[in-house]
């Protein structure tokens, strides 16, 4: 059974940082694109940032470029999202997701991230 | 905010048909990349209902239908039922390099 299982959510200050994790299993992680995609209390998903197969090329949404990272662990199978700099307008469910627009996507059920002194 | 937009809400009796348009621009719907469609249920994960425009995974009723022309594409739902009651999100590729998505469309079933 393929499960994507987000953690590392939680409160964070202003500038603060945070490291999300998210655990692959049931299917092989290191041949799947991943990404994270973001959702703030009562409003739409937004793409956040995507990494390939094997870690070699990455992309961000403007909105985090420069703040946060992603990375994975395909012996670990498991995908990483290290965000720095927080804001208040980073609060939201932070998605893990297979390969979102391929026939064949799959999303964890997400971790909460809230931003506030 | 997103580039691609589409209609905060729609809604239908049972057994009506409701659609939901999803416009882009010649950066990322116009410019050829795929269209695939998301059902949301409250306090659920996005479930993948088309890709590639118009295809159904397996599971998906055939009561949901996609299509794509030009800058726009659009879902429709035929028969209507109770259990379609969810947000809606397009999602697809724009040439600056990133993946978006539509702004959202909540169904409702009257």
């Amino acid at each position: 059974e393929v499960q994507l299982v987000e953690s590392g959510g939680g409160l964070v200050q202003p500038g603060g940082s945070l490291r999300l994790s998210c655990a692959a299993s049931g299917f092989t992680f290191s041949s799947y694109w991943m990404h994270w995609v973001r959702q703030a209390p009562g409003k739409g998903l937004v793409w956040v940032s995507r990494i390939n197969s094997d870690g070699s090329s990455t992309s961000y949404a403007d909105s985090v470029k420069g703040r946060f990272i992603i990375s994975r662990d395909n012996a670990k199978n498991t995908l990483y999202l290290q965000m720095n700099s927080l804001r208040a307008e980073d609060t939201a469910v932070y998605y893990c997701a297979r390969d979102i627009s391929g026939i064949d996507p799959y999303w964890g059920q997400g971790t909460v991230v809230t931003v506030s002194s | 905010q997103s580039v691609v937009t589409q209609p905060p809400s729609v809604s239908g009796a049972p057994g009506q048909r409701v659609t939901i348009s999803c416009t882009g621009s010649s950066s990322n719907i116009g410019a050829g990349y795929d269209i695939h469609w998301y059902q949301q249920l409250p306090g659920t994960a996005p479930k993948l209902l088309i890709y590639g425009n118009s295809n159904r995974p397996s599971g998906v009723p055939d009561r949901f239908s996609g299509s794509k022309s030009g800058t726009s594409a659009s879902l429709a739902i035929t028969g209507l039922q109770a259990e379609d009651e969810a947000d809606y999100y397009c999602q697809s590729y724009d040439s600056s390099l990133s993946y978006v998505f539509g702004t959202g469309t909540k169904v409702t079933v009257l």
